[in-house]
């Protein structure tokens, strides 16, 4: 069985300091997709990155990294110079199957990390 | 537009009443889903429609059943739900590229629905 475990429930930092969300997985699969969303109180789950089992460097999009240890089955989003627009819930999530499957947009989502970012 | 619509944002029901929520996407995708979000527990996958048919049931009650008339509307029929329905229901969209990768899911806003 798959599964993401986000072992922490909340989290403070302050405005335009970094901040590291964990996020470790479980798979049997040689091939799967992590992902990182991030939901507002609004509701809207937002897409912020992606990183493929396969990818060799760790992504980046903007103030958003993904700290990929596949050895350690570990998949932490790290937000720099944190702004307060980051108070959030955020979801780590993973996409079973790769290159030969038909039906490969399962995501499995963890819990979630409250995020609150204070000035 | 934003990517992905739903309606309505928030619905109030009666265990004895019938009601629906409406998905749509516009961004040409192809595969939709519909996922459940209730307090303090993981995104729950519920249906999945690639190319309009569904592929995916998450052994989800049948007092829940999905409508996808096309590829850029999905809908969730209700009827005589439990209190214990009552969540965020999300929808999301994609283009599955047969395995290769696809993108990323995009989500709607949500309905949130309280059962009475």
């Amino acid at each position: 069985a798959q599964k993401i475990t986000q072992t922490q429930p909340g989290m403070f930092v302050q405005e335009k300091e970094a901040v590291t969300l964990d996020c470790t997985y479980d798979t049997s699969d040689q091939s799967y997709g992590l992902f990182w969303y991030k939901q507002p109180s609004s509701g809207e789950m937002i897409f912020l990155i992606y990183q493929g089992s396969y990818d060799e460097q760790n992504a980046t999009e903007g103030r958003y990294s993904l700290n990929f240890q596949k050895a350690r089955k570990s998949a932490n989003l790290v937000i720099s110079a944190s702004q307060l627009g980051d108070s959030a819930m955020y979801f780590c999530a993973m996409r079973e199957g790769g290159i030969g499957s038909y039906n490969t947009d399962k995501l499995i989502f963890g819990t979630g990390t409250r995020l609150q970012v204070f000035p | 537009e934003t990517g992905v619509t739903q309606t309505p944002r928030h619905l109030v029901m009666g265990m004895t009443n019938k009601k629906s929520l409406k998905c749509e996407q516009h961004l040409g995708h192809n595969a939709m889903y519909w996922y459940k979000q209730s307090a303090k527990k993981p995104l729950e996958l519920m249906f999945v429609y690639n190319f309009k048919e569904q592929t995916e049931n998450n052994s989800v009650p049948s007092r829940f059943s999905p409508e996808c008339p096309n590829s850029s509307h999905l809908f969730l029929h209700l009827h005589t739900l439990q209190p214990e329905d009552s969540a965020l229901y999300l929808c999301a969209s994609s283009q599955d590229r047969g395995g290769r990768r696809n993108t990323e899911a995009f989500f709607g806003q949500g309905t949130r629905l309280t059962v009475v």
